[in-house]
């Protein structure tokens, strides 16, 4: 079974950008789609985007879609998730989770997330 | 505010059984049977829990099951355990536009 490990604890100051890493053991990394989903303090969970590392393609939530970059490194089977001109509102738990999908009629709909990783605190503050 | 409408609280005694609705619109919940819901204790990782609407990862209890109705999606907890104590959150696919949409989740606390 696949498992995901997230990098450590971040804080940063406003403006500036964090990069998050998700690397995963076991399993086959190219075959599988990953997603970014995050957590503020008090808050629901909110999905960011995701990666197909076999195509290198990627798809952000429109809440993200000018500051979030999510790529993909085969060669080490780790997804990256980059979230730029930070801000008080982006101190949240940052979760990397493999993304399960339905397809029919060669068109595929993302379905589950299974394995999350661990999570990663990313705390914004002068 | 959440794209996805969820009580912020239900409650229950150990043996009972509670339901957890969830609030969409025709553009998701209403749309598709992929509505996935997810266990979350502070501190841990989510755990899938359900997906497409009513099926079962191996290893979730049966005590978990799902269901959909128009744009609601349900999670039935039955003969609740102090350890299903948790934050509860519904998840549905939401078209190539959105991809994704979560509720605000539920806390369930087990009296």
């Amino acid at each position: 079974q696949v498992q995901l490990v997230q990098s450590g604890a971040e804080v940063k100051k406003p403006g500036s950008s964090v990069k998050v890493s998700c690397k995963a053991s076991r399993g086959t990394f190219t075959s599988y789609t990953i997603s970014w989903v995050r957590q503020a303090p008090g808050q629901g969970l909110q999905w960011m985007g995701r990666i197909i590392p076999v195509f290198g393609t990627a798809n952000y939530a429109q809440n993200f879609q000018d500051r979030v970059t999510i790529t993909a490194d085969e060669s080490t089977s780790t997804a990256y998730m980059e979230l730029s001109s930070l801000r008080s509102e982006d101190t949240a738990v940052y979760y990397c989770a493999r993304e399960g999908e339905f397809c029919t009629n060669a068109v595929c709909y993302t379905d589950w997330f299974d394995p999350w990783g661990q999570g990663t605190l990313v705390t914004v503050s002068s | 505010q959440s794209a996805l409408t969820q009580p912020a609280s239900v409650s229950g005694s150990p043996g009972q059984s509670i339901t957890i609705s969830c609030t969409g619109t025709s553009s998701d919940v209403g749309s598709y049977k992929l509505v996935s819901w997810y266990q979350h204790h502070p501190g841990k990782a989510p755990k899938l829990m359900i997906y497409e609407g009513s099926k079962r990862p191996s290893g979730v209890s049966n005590r978990f099951s799902g269901s959909k109705s128009g744009n609601t999606a349900s999670l039935t907890i039955s003969g609740l355990q102090a350890e299903d104590e948790a934050d509860y959150y519904c998840c549905s696919y939401a078209g190539s536009s959105t991809f994704v949409v979560f509720g605000g989740g539920t806390k369930l606390t087990v009296l």
